[in-house]
């Protein structure tokens, strides 16, 4: 499988914790994409980083890629409660490789704690 | 600017039946793709369909699962003869770009198909 793995499963903080987050892959990319899910709804693009940066920033989120190990990392600084969700990684193949679809990995689950 | 629209939200069958899962992307999109989720998992790749044209279907079942994004109107994910494995989220994504570079997805709210 060429699924992305992410970990941990499930993560629970206090409010105003970081929450840190990773993601391995196994094939070469051109980008990494991190989404969230609320409980029953779609995902929610995050942030990208494309494959020639080594890290990003968004406002609270962090993201950090390491193509010689194919691992990210997301971090989350001063958890709300309303960070509360499923946090995927996905990553496009470079060019010419590949499926054209998004791979998606399995998900940290991330509950903030009031 | 609506966002990706999906319908309907859910959608019960019985084994044996159809399923058509409708999908109408965002506004000057012309790229649509359909992800399945199954609970606790993530999105599982099935198909890239550009306007009248699947350009990637590797990820969909060889039978009974089809899907076409026509001229006019949304795109369809047709189920045939559905069975209780068949019991998931079905998401759909658009994107303005093409797909080989691994670009940004916008997500509809998905269908939930559930199999009696």
């Amino acid at each position: 499988s060429q699924q992305g793995e992410e970990d941990p499963q499930a993560l629970s903080i206090q409010e105003g914790e970081n929450a840190t987050m990773n993601c391995s892959y196994k094939t070469s990319i051109n980008n990494l994409q991190w989404y969230r899910q609320n409980s029953g709804r779609g995902l929610v693009h995050l942030i990208l980083i494309r494959s020639n940066e080594r890290e990003k920033h968004s406002g609270r989120l962090r993201v950090t890629l390491d193509t010689s190990k194919k691992s990210s990392s997301l971090l989350i600084t001063a958890s709300r409660a309303a960070d509360t969700a499923s946090y995927f990684c996905a990553y496009g193949p470079q060019e010419g490789g590949g499926a054209d679809g998004l791979t998606f990995g399995k998900g940290t689950h991330l509950i903030i704690q009031p | 600017n609506a966002g990706v629209m999906q319908n309907p939200r859910h959608l019960v069958r019985r084994r044996g039946q159809e399923a058509r899962l409708r999908c109408s992307p965002m506004k000057g999109h012309s790229h649509v793709y359909w992800y399945r989720q199954l609970p606790e998992e993530g999105l599982k790749f099935m198909v890239y369909l550009q306007k009248e044209n699947i350009i990637d279907e590797s990820g969909m079942p060889k039978e009974r699962f089809s899907a076409e994004f026509p001229k006019e109107g949304p795109s369809i994910l047709r189920i045939q003869q559905v069975v209780r494995g068949d019991s998931a989220a079905y998401f759909c994504a658009s994107s303005p770009l093409p797909g080989t570079g691994g670009e940004k997805l916008f997500f509809g709210s998905g269908t939930q198909l559930s199999v009696l």
